[in-house]
């Protein structure tokens, strides 16, 4: 299985919205709506911010986030703060028990 | 409060092998799916495969079947791997992390990750 494609980079000024895309095919992101998106600071454990595309744990802010459209998912993050900037990695269940990451987008808070 | 700890890392010849442990805490373990992922120095999350709830059903992403075996104790709350016939390319950060009560959920909680490196 190939990873999903994201954007290498995000930048945004405190309090804008920005948006980061992960692009599938039909066979995992378009097929399925077991779409996740994590925060990973190095060295710290990724943390889920949301899951089933659009469903977000309790404790992450409303200012997270998530869609589908096809075989793009998105990541909005609305009102940035500077404690956002971090790696963003999506994830999709891709059939056959399987699980594909995206290559993971480095988020920038100007 | 979930907690996942990995233990077992460390430096490791071309070709040997290692078994990573992960202990789990904080949730009723053998109701869930448990993963494998890692990260290689610079490079972005790779899915290394996944463990049913009673053991009955293990996946692996292509690149480690055949050399890696997930194992799982839920009666000591442990989940494992086995590495064999390691290479420079399975040098990363694995992390044990919390699948679903269902397969095609993903991971929501991780551990913090222990370093594996091949390195002659």
């Amino acid at each position: 299985q190939s990873a999903l494609t994201q954007p290498p980079s995000a930048s945004g000024s405190p309090g804008q919205s920005v948006t980061i895309s992960c692009t599938g095919t039909s066979s995992d992101v378009g097929a399925y709506t077991y779409v996740s998106w994590y925060q990973y600071h190095p060295g710290k454990a990724p943390k889920l911010m949301i899951y089933e595309v659009s469903e977000r744990p309790s404790g992450v802010p409303d200012r997270f986030s998530g869609s589908k459209s096809g075989n793009t998912a998105s990541l909005t993050v609305s009102g940035l703060q500077a404690e956002d900037e971090a790696d963003y990695y999506c994830s999709s269940y891709a059939g056959g028990n399987t699980l594909v990451f995206g290559g993971g987008t480095k988020l920038t808070v100007l | 409060e979930v907690q996942l700890v990995e233990s077992g890392g460390g430096l490791v010849q071309p070709g040997g092998s290692l078994r990573l442990s992960c202990a789990a805490s904080g949730f009723t373990f053998s109701s869930y799916w448990m993963n494998w992922v890692r990260q290689a120095p610079g490079k972005g999350l790779e899915w290394v495969g996944k463990i049913k709830q009673d053991g009955s059903e293990k996946y692996y992403v292509e690149s480690v079947k055949g050399r890696f075996t997930i194992s799982r104790d839920n009666a000591k709350n442990s989940l494992y791997v086995q590495m064999n016939s390691l290479s420079a390319e399975d040098t990363a950060v694995y992390y044990c992390a919390r699948g679903g009560v269902t397969r095609y959920k993903g991971p929501d909680y991780w551990g913090q990750g222990t370093l594996v490196t091949v390195s002659s």
